[in-house]
C-alpha cells in the first residue's frame, strides 16, 4: 500500500524557473513530513520538514507548503538552478512506535539552463 | 547533521555467496536503526528496523533469514545478504535515528552487484 503519494514522476524547469512537487498522504497519523534530495549514487539527504501545525514553512529558496485538511503538502524550490538537478522524495512519520520514514515515489528534477 | 558512513560503497559478488554492509555513525549515537533498499529509479524501501541489542523488526515480504542485521552499539549496524542472488542487486541505504523524528540521518548507501 503507497502511503504517501507523490507527483510528477519527472520534471523540466529552466534555470530561474520555479520547480514544485506535489504529494498526498492517507494516514492521518503522519506528524512529521521531510522532503530529500537525493544525487545519483549517494545516500538521501534532509531538504527542509514541516509539522502539521504549520501551513508553510521556508528555508532559503525551497518552501513546504502544508494542508493538513486535504492531506497534501508541496514543495517549491524558488529560483531553480542546475546544481538542483537531482530526485526529490517527499517523505512522512509518525511518533509513534519506531518512527519510520515512508518515502513518496520521487521526482527527478532537471534544471536546465 | 551527523555523518553515517557505510562500507563498502559498491560491491560485486557472485551468486551464492555472502555480502557484509557495515553502517557507522561517527558523531553521533543512535539506538534505532533503519535498512532501506532502493531499486533503479525507484523509491527506498524499508527493510528492516532494530534497536541496540534487540532484535530486528522486518517488513512484510523481507526474509529475515536472508537479510541478516546486528544492530551490535549505538554506533554501528551491519546487514548481511546471506546466498545473495542476482536478484538482489541493489543500493542498500542505511540510517540512523536519535530522539527524535528530527534527527534521522541517512547513509551514503552501498551498491551491490551480484554476477
Amino acid at each position: 500500500q503507497q502511503q504517501v503519494k507523490q507527483s510528477p514522476q519527472s520534471l523540466i524547469v529552466q534555470k530561474g524557473g520555479i520547480s514544485i512537487i506535489n504529494c498526498a498522504y492517507e494516514n492521518t497519523a503522519f506528524d512529521y513530513f521531510p522532503w530529500y534530495q537525493q544525487f545519483p549514487g549517494k545516500g538521501p539527504a534532509l531538504l527542509i520538514a514541516i509539522r502539521p501545525d504549520v501551513s508553510e514553512k521556508k528555508e532559503g529558496r525551497f518552501t513546504i507548503s502544508f494542508n493538513k485538511s486535504a492531506k497534501q503538502f508541496s514543495l517549491h524550490i524558488m529560483d531553480s538552478q542546475p546544481g538542483d538537478s537531482a530526485t526529490y522524495f517527499c517523505a512522512a512519520s509518525h511518533s509513534g512506535g519506531y518512527q519510520k520514514v515512508t518515502f513518496g515515489t520521487g521526482t527527478k528534477l532537471q534544471v536546465i539552463p | 547533521g551527523a555523518v553515517v558512513s557505510q562500507h563498502p560503497s559498491w560491491v560485486i559478488c557472485k551468486s551464492g555467496t555472502s555480502v557484509k554492509i557495515e553502517c557507522r555513525s561517527l558523531d553521533f549515537q543512535a539506538t534505532t536503526m533503519f535498512w532501506y533498499r532502493q531499486f533503479p529509479k525507484q523509491s527506498l524501501m524499508l527493510m528492516a528496523t532494530s534497536n541496540e541489542g534487540s532484535k530486528a523488526t522486518y517488513e512484510q515480504g523481507v526474509e529475515k533469514d536472508k537479510f541478516l542485521i546486528n544492530h551490535a552499539s549505538l554506533t554501528l549496524s551491519t546487514l548481511t545478504v546471506t546466498s545473495a542472488h542476482p536478484e538482489d542487486s541493489s543500493f542498500y541505504i542505511c540510517s540512523f535515528r536519535g530522539t527524535s523524528q528530527e534527527t534521522q540521518y541517512f547513509g551514503p548507501g552501498t551498491r551491490l552487484l551480484v554476477l
